[in-house]
């Protein structure tokens, strides 16, 4: 599966939207994006998935570059409650034996 | 709340022991995946169950192991335990096989304690 490289922290002001980027430079055609996140010491919680196109739910949309080589998750209103390690993550959709979380990015949502 | 559970939440033992934990998958799961996540190595997958059926392996140790049995729960032996041992240990599942959507669903986990 494709290396990611994320920002290993970043901060947010409650109430804005928090946009965390990801870097995917060496993704294969048939690897697909999927980003979750972990609060403290919580189990890891899927927020979303795509392959090429832009996907959107309630939780967030995730922007992805035409070219695949990153792609962006967008929190359109950020919370307190957001405030925890996100991780990207790319895979084959049915090679699910290897999610490699890497150290992903800590984002603070301040008030 | 993902709909996978694990027991118990929370296990203090000592060096040399043995424990066992539990997870069930959400309803209709067949695919049950562990992980340890330690301060210093982050999430690791260590082992994938499918059905019943070890499916696949990851950075388990020879002194864990792990079995799905026929209702789909699963359980992660780890003997002879050592203080490295100490970490949190999740449990996922996903509906498995060929789905055409197969997220991948955590519990909340067992914090480990290997005094």
């Amino acid at each position: 599966d494709a290396k990611t490289t994320q920002p290993p922290s970043m901060d947010c002001a409650e109430g804005r939207a928090a946009n965390l980027p990801c870097n995917h430079s060496t993704i294969s055609g048939n690897e697909y994006v999927y980003w979750y996140r972990q609060i403290h010491s919580q189990g890891p919680q899927y927020i979303i998935h795509g392959l090429k196109n832009n996907e959107t739910n309630e939780m967030a949309s995730l922007i992805i570059t035409e070219d695949r080589k990153s792609s962006t998750l967008i929190l359109p209103h950020a919370t307190l409650r957001d405030t925890a390690v996100y991780y990207c993550i790319v895979r084959v959709k049915y090679n699910n034996n290897d999610m490699r979380f890497g150290a992903g990015t800590r984002l603070t949502v301040k008030p | 709340d993902s709909g996978v559970t694990q027991t118990p939440k929370h296990l203090i033992t000592a060096t040399g022991q043995r424990v066992t934990l539990r997870c069930s998958p959400r309803s209709g799961d067949l695919s049950v995946y562990w992980y340890q996540q330690s301060l210093d190595q982050g999430l690791q997958f260590l082992i994938q169950y499918y059905n019943g059926e070890e499916r696949a392996k990851g950075n388990i140790l020879e002194r864990f192991s792990a079995q799905q049995f026929p209702d789909l729960h699963s359980e992660l032996n780890l003997s002879s335990l050592e203080l490295g041992d100490s970490a949190l240990y999740f449990c996922a599942s996903s509906v498995g096989g060929r789905a055409s959507t197969d997220t991948q669903y955590f519990g909340p986990g067992t914090r480990l304690t290997v005094l």
